[in-house]
């Protein structure tokens, strides 16, 4: 595609719920990137996939938090029993390589509201 | 806890005059990269700097990073109400590629 896709754009649910929300990067980007921003924030890091590999998911904020990239290419972020400061937009990047120097593009977001 | 500092939290321009932002950090840097956000819009790579003392120029946009790689600046001479939006540095620290982003700055410019 032309650019990073996510879907849902909008997820509403209910406190204790699981989610998953999904990130298609651009195809011929090694790097996705996935972070959490909330209002009037910068994004906040999560975790980065290197293709299929997953070297740093520090940023994940608890074990209700996963994220996967089995083939390399979409990915897909699912956090397990919801709480309502899981209420955020989560954003998706990629960029062409793992190398530090490469700037990320951004998707347009999945906006999580969690009642 | 907050990595890189980013200020001013808010600026309010009249159109035609300057603007800057500042990002700061208690550590060196290996390089730091800065974005801009529109209303309702993903954040948009502006450009990435490397080398200390390194100054980049993108038309009415000057970026620097400084001697000592802990902090950068980003100036827009003669604001533009295209230029409304709210400004963020990335910054990484070694060769990992985990991104500390600013807080932000969100910039207003009246015509």
């Amino acid at each position: 595609g032309a650019g990073v896709s996510q879907s849902p754009r909008y997820k509403v649910t209910k406190r204790g719920q699981d989610v998953t929300l999904r990130c298609d990067p651009i195809s011929s980007h090694a790097t996705l990137y996935w972070y959490q921003q909330a209002l009037g924030q910068g994004p906040e890091f999560l975790t980065y996939f290197n293709y299929e590999a997953q070297p740093d998911k520090s940023g994940l904020p608890s074990d209700r938090f996963s994220a996967e990239r089995p083939e390399g290419s979409i990915s897909t972020l699912t956090i397990q029993r919801t709480e309502q400061r899981d209420s955020a937009m989560y954003r998706c990047a990629s960029s062409l390589e793992q190398a530090s120097y490469n700037e990320q593009f951004f998707g347009p977001g999945t906006r999580l509201t969690v009642l | 806890g907050q990595q890189v500092m980013q200020i001013p939290q808010y600026q309010h321009v009249q159109e035609g005059e300057d603007f800057t932002t500042y990002c700061n950090s208690s550590t060196t840097l290996s390089n730091i990269q800065w974005y801009k956000q529109r209303p309702g819009g993903h954040p948009v790579f502006l450009i990435q700097l490397v080398k200390s003392g390194e100054v980049k120029k993108q038309k009415r946009l000057t970026f620097q990073f400084g001697e000592a790689k802990k902090n950068s600046s980003l100036h827009i001479t003669a604001t533009q109400t295209t230029d409304v939006g709210t400004y963020f540095c990335a910054a990484l620290r070694g060769n990992f590629n985990k991104f500390y982003f600013g807080s932000g700055t969100k910039l207003n410019v009246k015509p």
